[in-house]
């Protein structure tokens, strides 16, 4: 089946750092790939998304590039803020059986960025 | 405003009842899911819905009944509430290519 695995948290960072969460999946088929943002109290957020190899994706400075060589799809970010505190989501998604898309998330990483 | 609402955002209920878990959306999508969020485990599949009248089980449907009688609603209900499904649960609708999620409903059973 298909699998995501990131890199275990908390991740604790200096504001103004350059941050890595890393992502790797196992998956059949050609997976589009995703990472989440889920802040305090809320639900999850599209941060970015790449539906094939080689795109990058990106958004308020964050970026990731779809591996295919190395099954990868690692977030990055130059510039960390105390804003950016938040748990991150790294998941894949594939056209299922049943006609949808069926999302399979990793465990999340949680980030905290302080002053 | 458009988009996904849940209710209630928080809810406290005994082992052995019964309680019901509400989503809506506005934009009329076709497919709808709920989840479930666990440390350890990201987000599970409990059920999904691919339009009125059409459901499906997900990953860890056991101990959970949904319906689907309107496009806009999507509602999960636990017949009877076990310790085990104390858990942050999510309502997601979807486009083609993306799924959008509503703000979460943290649910405990004592």
């Amino acid at each position: 089946g298909n699998s995501v695995t990131q890199m275990e948290g908390p991740v604790t960072l200096s504001e103004e750092a350059f941050l890595t969460i890393n992502c790797t999946y196992t998956a059949t088929g050609y997976p589009s790939l995703f990472w989440y943002v889920q802040y305090p109290g809320e639900g999850l957020q599209l941060l970015l998304k790449a539906t094939k190899a080689d795109d990058k994706g990106s958004n308020k400075g964050f970026e990731a590039t779809y591996r295919k060589e190395t099954t990868s799809f690692h977030l990055e970010k130059g510039s960390v803020q105390v804003s950016d505190s938040a748990v991150y989501f790294c998941a894949l998604s594939v056209l299922n059986s049943g006609g949808y898309q069926k999302v399979t998330f990793g465990t999340g990483t949680k980030l905290q960025v302080i002053p | 405003d458009a988009g996904i609402t849940q209710s209630p955002r928080y809810k406290i209920t005994e082992t052995g009842r019964q309680v019901t878990l509400m989503c809506h959306q506005t934009w009329s999508h076709s497919y709808m899911f709920w989840y479930r969020q666990d440390l350890g485990h990201g987000l599970r599949l409990i059920y999904y819905s691919a339009a009125a009248d059409i459901t499906d089980k997900g990953e860890v449907p056991d101990g959970y009944v949904v319906s689907r009688s309107k496009t806009e609603n999507f509602p999960l209900t636990l017949e009877s509430a076990t310790r085990s499904q104390t858990s942050v649960y999510f309502c997601a609708s979807s486009t083609e290519h993306e799924q959008y999620f509503g703000p979460g409903t943290r649910l405990t059973v004592t």
